[in-house]
């Protein structure tokens, strides 16, 4: 089965501070992603990358960049945090294909004071 | 633009009823389409993946069809169970621009 590990489930940063979000997968996944889920917005792409230090923005990526500099790793930096960042974060992966299914990591839930 | 949406948003039923779950977009110029379910404050477990080309894939008590000329897709559980409960999201691979678009959700509750 796909593992999709992100480092911190729950979080706490104040405002201005410089946060990582990790995400590692182990299935040697060309394809990674970083979406953010708020209630009543859905999920929404923030980046993703289809190969090392290949990076695409996505729907929403100011205030954040990304780092691609291992296969099976993508980190999501928030390069000063504010408020309106704080939201449930997703990674995902997923094989060259594009018909190859997305898989997902547990999330992790970061609150920004 | 590519927008994907969902109806209904919440839908609540007795255990052992069949059920359906409608998803809706916009651009047919798509590479498949996923069901994914969520569990609350949790990541998105994949369900089911139609490609393109197929009209419908099944797994155990669902099944999910794709119209893509009418930009439609259901999702069919038969029997529900309370495990069941979840919000069921659905979401499309565009061949435009690489991405995957996800649809708002329905969250279900199904009542012992």
């Amino acid at each position: 089965d796909v593992k999709v590990t992100q480092s911190s489930r729950y979080l706490v940063k104040r405002t201005g501070e410089k946060v990582f979000l990790e995400c590692v997968q182990d299935m040697d996944h060309e394809n990674m992603f970083w979406y953010r889920q708020d209630p009543g917005l859905g999920l929404r792409l923030i980046y993703f990358s289809y190969d090392v230090k290949m990076k695409e923005k996505g729907d929403i990526p100011e205030g954040y960049s990304v780092s691609r500099e291992k296969k099976e790793r993508f980190s999501l930096i928030l390069e000063s945090a504010s408020t309106n960042q704080t939201s449930m974060y997703l990674c995902a992966s997923m094989a060259g294909s594009y018909n190859s299914p997305l898989h997902f990591g547990n999330g992790t839930r970061l609150t920004v004071t | 633009k590519q927008e994907v949406t969902q109806i209904p948003a919440a839908l609540s039923v007795p255990e052992g009823e069949n059920l359906v779950l409608n998803c809706s977009f916009t651009d047919s110029a798509i590479y498949n389409l996923q069901w994914f379910r969520q569990d609350p404050g949790k990541g998105l477990t994949s369900l089911l993946l139609i490609q393109s080309s197929q009209r419908e894939q099944t797994s155990g008590r669902l099944n999910a069809s794709l119209d893509k000329s009418s930009g439609r897709s259901t999702l069919y559980i038969a029997a529900s169970q309370p495990g069941d409960s979840a919000t069921y999201l659905c979401a499309v691979c565009e061949t435009s621009y690489d991405k995957v678009i996800f649809g708002p959700g329905t969250s279900l509750s199904v009542i012992p």
